[in-house]
């Protein structure tokens, strides 16, 4: 079955660029589409953006002038830059197979804290 | 953006009792692009309902969803001590919103 797993730093000093990775195991990354979402401590859901293999790219409006989606089909990966960030940006960081439609296959999630 | 809200913010009840939570979006929403997750604390959201009243392969049929146009429900018929989680609705018909979420707690 198709897992999803999420990794990169922990901790990212303010105004600096945000990376994380997301890696699927057990299928195709050329057979979903693939989306980031972000959780801050104790708070709600927020779509960060969907991308095809493909190069189908789709972002939320609000975070579009500092992200950036890309997939490297060699390696079966997804990847997230989100630059200028801070202290807002700390968030469980979750990669989810879905883009058009349900997110119906999530990773564990990764924790990135923004502080100096 | 659609943003959607749910209500209550925390629902008590007790395990066997029926759970009814809701979700109202800013603007019309086709029943196919409005789905409901459960989160567990330290968990990612799973997949519960899709397209207002569907049910991946796997979820129990205990899980129910309902509504059209702006306002939608989510249903546990019948609650199981696992079934006590936060539950968010989320819109994909434009762009991606997600409700602030509902808490399902025991009495």
């Amino acid at each position: 079955q198709v897992q999803l797993r999420e990794s990169g730093p922990g901790l990212v000093k303010p105004s600096e660029t945000l990376s994380l990775i997301c890696t699927v195991s057990g299928g195709s990354i050329r057979s979903h589409y693939w989306s980031w979402i972000r959780q801050p401590p104790g708070k709600g859901l927020e779509w960060i953006g969907y991308i095809f293999y493909s190069g189908s790219i789709n972002y939320n409006p609000s975070l579009k002038s500092r992200v950036t989606i890309s997939v490297d089909t060699s390696k079966e990966q997804l990847s997230l830059k989100l630059s200028s960030v801070t202290a807002a940006d700390t968030a469980v960081y979750y990669c989810a197979s879905g883009g058009l439609d349900a997110f119906d296959l999530w990773g564990q999630g990764t924790m990135v804290t923004v502080s100096s | 953006e659609i943003v959607l809200t749910q209500s209550p913010g925390t629902l008590s009840l007790s395990p066997g009792e029926r759970a009814t939570l809701s979700c109202r979006a800013s603007q019309s929403v086709s029943s196919t692009y409005l789905a409901w997750y459960q989160q567990k604390p330290g968990q990612a959201p799973r997949l519960l309902i899709y397209g207002a009243s569907s049910r991946p392969t796997g979820i129990p049929d205990r899980f129910s969803g309902s509504g059209s146009g702006t306002d939608f429900n989510f249903t546990i018929s019948r609650l199981e001590p696992e079934d006590f989680a936060v539950y968010f609705c989320h819109q994909y018909v434009t762009s991606h919103t997600f409700g602030q979420g509902t808490k399902v707690e025991i009495k």
